[in-house]
């Protein structure tokens, strides 16, 4: 089955602190892993996906297929950041399974 | 500039009522989904189609329907309202050969249903 698992429903830090939002997944096949962003107010919106290899807005994600994770990070959390983000795995036919979503809040 | 966009923005129904929540995308893809978002549930998938008379049912379809007559338009049909059907619901779009399944969202529907 696939599924995508976001443990924490919510996380507080603080301003300059570092970030770890964690996402694990369930997929027999090759995954493709994506985290979406939603801002106050706003749409949803693609953050970054783990086969570009990019940092955007100072996160990055590493694929793990051995703990079959794909955490996002940042070193140096900015109040801007506060947000809902969500992990996705890609399955086959275009479509997403998303995760439950973890609203991270960035006190200053 | 290409976009998706939703009508109504918020909606609020009474149980049994039928309800069309409609989107609209001039990204002029081949595939359109439906999702709703419920806390503690994330966003869930309801109904997608990959282009013009193809539908195709999701995760948590019961009680929805939707038509895909031309490939601008994806209209969500909730045949008698109730209330568990109260949530925001989101329209996206992909490129059929686009690279890496790369959804692009509507702004959402906040639906009430009392």
């Amino acid at each position: 089955a696939q599924r995508v698992t976001q443990p924490e429903k919510l996380l507080s830090v603080f301003k300059g602190a570092p970030v770890e939002l964690k996402c694990n997944y369930s997929y027999s096949g090759s995954p493709e892993l994506f985290w979406y962003v939603q801002y106050s107010r706003q749409r949803l919106q693609l953050l970054l996906r783990h086969i570009s290899r990019e940092s955007i807005k100072g996160f990055t994600a590493d694929l793990n297929k051995g703990e079959t994770s794909f955490h996002l990070k940042k070193p140096f959390a900015q109040e801007e950041d506060s947000a809902m983000y969500y992990c996705a795995l890609g399955s086959w036919a275009q479509k997403l399974v998303f995760g439950q979503g973890t609203r991270l809040t960035i006190n200053p | 500039d290409a976009e998706i966009t939703q009508s109504p923005r918020h909606k609020i129904t009474e149980t049994g009522r039928q309800v069309t929540l409609a989107c609209h995308q001039t990204w002029n893809h081949n595939n359109m989904f439906w999702y709703r978002q419920d806390l503690g549930h994330g966003l869930r998938l309801i109904h997608y189609s990959y282009g013009v008379h193809d539908t195709n049912k999701g995760e948590v379809s019961d009680g929805y329907s939707v038509s895909r007559s031309n490939t601008e338009d994806l209209p969500l049909t909730l045949e008698s309202a109730a209330s568990s059907q109260t949530s925001v619901y989101f329209c996206a779009s992909s490129d059929q050969d686009g690279s890496y399944n790369e959804q692009f969202f509507g702004p959402g529907t906040r639906l009430t249903v009392l």
